[in-house]
C-alpha cells in the first residue's frame, strides 16, 4: 500500500459548482499535511498547509482527520482557473501523493 | 526573492552521456531536494540535504545517479551514464523550517530531460 494516496480522477465540474478531494496516508504518525497544486508542465506550487483544527483560505477549505487518516480539500464556486493538478504532502519532505485531476468547465 | 532557480531547463542527450543539473535553493532556507516526476511514477524524492549534509538518499535510482552539495547556495544532481528510462522533470525544492514546526517545500521550474 501506497503511503499517500490520492483518487486520481479526472474530476470534471461546471464552474461555480463545488468539488472536494481526499487524501489517506498510511503513517499515523505524520505530523504536516499540505496541498499543492500543479498545473500543466508547471512546478508544484504550495496552495494551503493544513491545520488540525481545519483552516479556510477564500473558496478553499482543508481538514484533517486524524481517526480515519485522511485530508481533505474543498473547493467552493469553482472557477475555470482551478483547473490543475492537486497534490497533497504528508511529512512536508517527501510523500507525495500521485495528485488529483480537476477541470473546471465553462 | 528569486525563488528556486534551476539550470538548464531543457537538456536533450544521447544515452550513455553525462548530464549535470543545478540548483540554487532560496536564501536562507537550509533543506534542498531533488525529486523525478514521471507520468508512470509521479513525483519521487531522490535525496535531500540538511545544512548541505545529504540526509536520505533512498530514493536515488542506481549508482548511475549522484548529488552534490557543495555549499549553501548550490547543489548538482548528476547522472552518468544517461539512460533512456532516465527522461524526466528533475525538479529542485527547498525549505526551512516555520517557528510552527512545519516546513514548506518551494519548487524550482524543473530541468526536463529528454535521453535518446
Amino acid at each position: 500500500r501506497k503511503e499517500v494516496e490520492q483518487d486520481p480522477g479526472p474530476f470534471n465540474v461546471p464552474e461555480g459548482a463545488t468539488v472536494a478531494f481526499n487524501c489517506t496516508y498510511s503513517n499515523s504518525a505524520s505530523q504536516s499535511f499540505f496541498w499543492y497544486r500543479q498545473d500543466c508542465r508547471k512546478e508544484p506550487k504550495l496552495l494551503m498547509s493544513v491545520y488540525s483544527s481545519g483552516n479556510e483560505d477564500g473558496r478553499f477549505t482543508a481538514q484533517l482527520n486524524r481517526a480515519s487518516q485522511y485530508i481533505s480539500l474543498l473547493i467552493r464556486d469553482s472557477k475555470l482557473s482551478d483547473s490543475a493538478t492537486y497534490l497533497c504532502v504528508v511529512n512536508g519532505k517527501s510523500t507525495f501523493g500521485d495528485g488529483t485531476t480537476l477541470t473546471v468547465k465553462p | 526573492d528569486a525563488g528556486v532557480i534551476q539550470s538548464p531547463r531543457h537538456e536533450v542527450t544521447e544515452m550513455g552521456q553525462e548530464v549535470t543539473l543545478r540548483c540554487k535553493p532560496i536564501s536562507g532556507h537550509n533543506s534542498l531536494f531533488w525529486y523525478r516526476q514521471t507520468m508512470m511514477r509521479g513525483l519521487e524524492l531522490l535525496i535531500y540535504f540538511n545544512n548541505n549534509v545529504p540526509i536520505d538518499d533512498s530514493g536515488m535510482p542506481e549508482d548511475r545517479f549522484s548529488a552534490k552539495m557543495p555549499n549553501a547556495s548550490f547543489s548538482t544532481l548528476k547522472i552518468q551514464p544517461s539512460e533512456p528510462r532516465d527522461s524526466a522533470v528533475y525538479f529542485c525544492a527547498s525549505s526551512s523550517r516555520q517557528p510552527g514546526g512545519q516546513e514548506t517545500q518551494y519548487f524550482g521550474p524543473g530541468t526536463r530531460l529528454l535521453v535518446l
